[in-house]
């Protein structure tokens, strides 16, 4: 049975970083890209990147260049996400998500985490 | 990457169909087979309900239904039951491997 698992919610200061932790056991951790989508308080959904476990490769949107570094822990089957410079826009739901099918496809976002809630606020 | 557009909100009766468009430029769908559409229910994580333009993953209800035309996608639910009353979300594969979602619609059962 896939099941996410991410961290616990944060409260941060404007101009501080935020580390977001997503686990993964149940399936072969390194057969499937893991993506980060946000959720604004009351707005749509926003992709934000997305991580090959195997090699540790990443793709960015264009928007948190910069700003976003993901990384993997195959030993633990875990992707984390860092943003860096937080503003009080950043405050929303962080959410972990797997692709559909196995690398190379890179189709569709299957198995979410429960979501994490960053707070910006001074 | 512009977002993709959605009605901010949609309704129907129970036992309608309702159909929600998605809209983009050309190059926001490529070719118009990498969107997908998200059910979410209040303070729950999405659902994947359709990949590829009109595939249901296991587990989805035939009443849910995709399809593209031209520079749009649309999402139809058939048979239209409260249960189906949360906010949908597309999505597309563009450029560069990268993804950009619509704004969100919200589906209300009257």
């Amino acid at each position: 049975q896939v099941q996410l698992v991410q961290s616990g919610a944060e409260v941060k200061m404007p101009g501080a970083s935020v580390k977001v932790s997503c686990t993964a056991p149940g399936y072969t951790f390194t057969s499937y890209y893991m993506y980060w989508v946000r959720q604004a308080p009351g707005q749509g959904l926003e992709w934000m990147g997305m991580i090959n476990p195997s090699g540790g490769y990443t793709t960015y949107a264009e928007k948190f260049q910069g700003r976003l570094t993901m990384n993997r822990d195959t030993s633990t089957s875990t992707v984390s996400m860092e943003l860096t410079s937080l503003r009080s826009e950043d405050t929303a739901v962080y959410y972990c998500a797997r692709a559909l099918t196995m690398i190379p496809r890179n189709d569709a976002f299957d198995f979410w985490g429960q979501g994490t809630q960053v707070t910006v606020s001074s | 990457q512009s977002a993709l557009t959605q009605p901010a909100s949609v309704s129907g009766s129970p036992g309608q169909s309702i159909t929600i468009p998605c809209t983009g430029t050309s190059s926001d769908f490529g070719t118009y087979t990498l969107v997908s559409w998200y059910q979410q229910h209040p303070g729950k994580a999405p659902k994947l309900m359709i990949y590829e333009a009109y595939k249901r993953p296991s587990g989805v209800s035939n009443r849910f239904s995709g399809s593209t035309s031209g520079s749009a996608a649309s999402l139809t639910i058939s048979g239209l039951q409260a249960e189906d009353e949360a906010d949908y979300h597309c999505c597309a594969k563009v450029g560069g491997g990268t993804w950009v979602f619509g704004g969100g619609t919200k589906v209300t059962v009257l």
